[in-house]
């Protein structure tokens, strides 16, 4: 079946503009996870839904950064106002159900560049 | 912040031998995650360990977990070059769907 898709796999932005990073979980998960990766490092946490309330967001760097998932299927983060230090690949993860303990499912990224 | 730490950050080996990646953690786990990036893409999941398990083995992959220590070893044995990537520990602090801490990532290359 399909995995995680994240669209548009790169973004250029210049700073300043806003952008929207979008995540296509796997269908029927329901746990979705958002993670910022800089370039040599670990991915970071940002944010998780499980369906459509936002029960973590304790990873936002600042208020530029929004994410919500409506439906609780298809995510979207925001970046608003973007600065050189949001340079980084924007990872999204699902997995299926609410609770146990579960591997995570990425999606290829997108990679943020800011000029 | 990055709970992880592995160890190396690099490491170049021959095709055929066998490769130990460590990490160790901060703080008490639920359990902990392995997994693999090739370059330009997403994460992999390889293996998950759980703090009650001390040893577990997938395919050419062993995992050790030590909570006394507060580290885990990862080993691939028999290489290959496709396993050239860089390989990273997750801890997960509580059960359920809880958020994936990662450590910055040790850089595997397989030289054919």
């Amino acid at each position: 079946g399909a995995g995680v898709s994240q669209s548009p796999r790169y973004k250029v932005a210049k700073r300043g503009q806003d952008v929207a990073l979008r995540c296509d979980p796997i269908s029927g998960h329901v746990s979705l996870f958002w993670y910022q990766q800089a370039l040599g490092q670990g991915p970071e946490f940002l944010t998780y839904f499980q369906n459509e309330a936002q029960l973590d967001k304790s990873g936002l760097p600042s208020d530029r950064f929004f994410a919500e998932r409506p439906e609780g299927s298809v995510s979207t983060l925001k970046i608003q106002r973007t600065q050189q230090e949001d340079s980084a690949v924007y990872l999204c993860a699902s997995t299926p159900r609410g609770g146990g303990t579960y591997e995570q499912y990425f999606g290829p990224g997108t990679r943020l560049t800011v000029t | 912040s990055q709970q992880g730490e592995e160890d190396p950050q690099a490491l170049s080996i021959q095709e055929g031998e066998n490769a130990t990646m460590n990490c160790s953690y901060k703080t008490s786990i639920n359990n902990l995650q392995w997994y693999r990036q090739n370059s330009g893409r997403g994460l992999v999941h390889l293996i998950l360990i759980r703090s009650n398990e001390r040893e577990k083995h997938s395919g050419r992959l062993r995992v050790t977990l030590d909570t006394s220590k507060k580290s885990s070893s990862l080993l691939i044995t028999a290489s290959r070059a496709a396993d050239t990537a860089s390989y990273f520990c997750a801890t997960a602090l509580n059960s359920g769907n809880t958020p994936l801490v990662f450590g910055k990532g040790t850089r595997l290359s397989v030289i054919a």
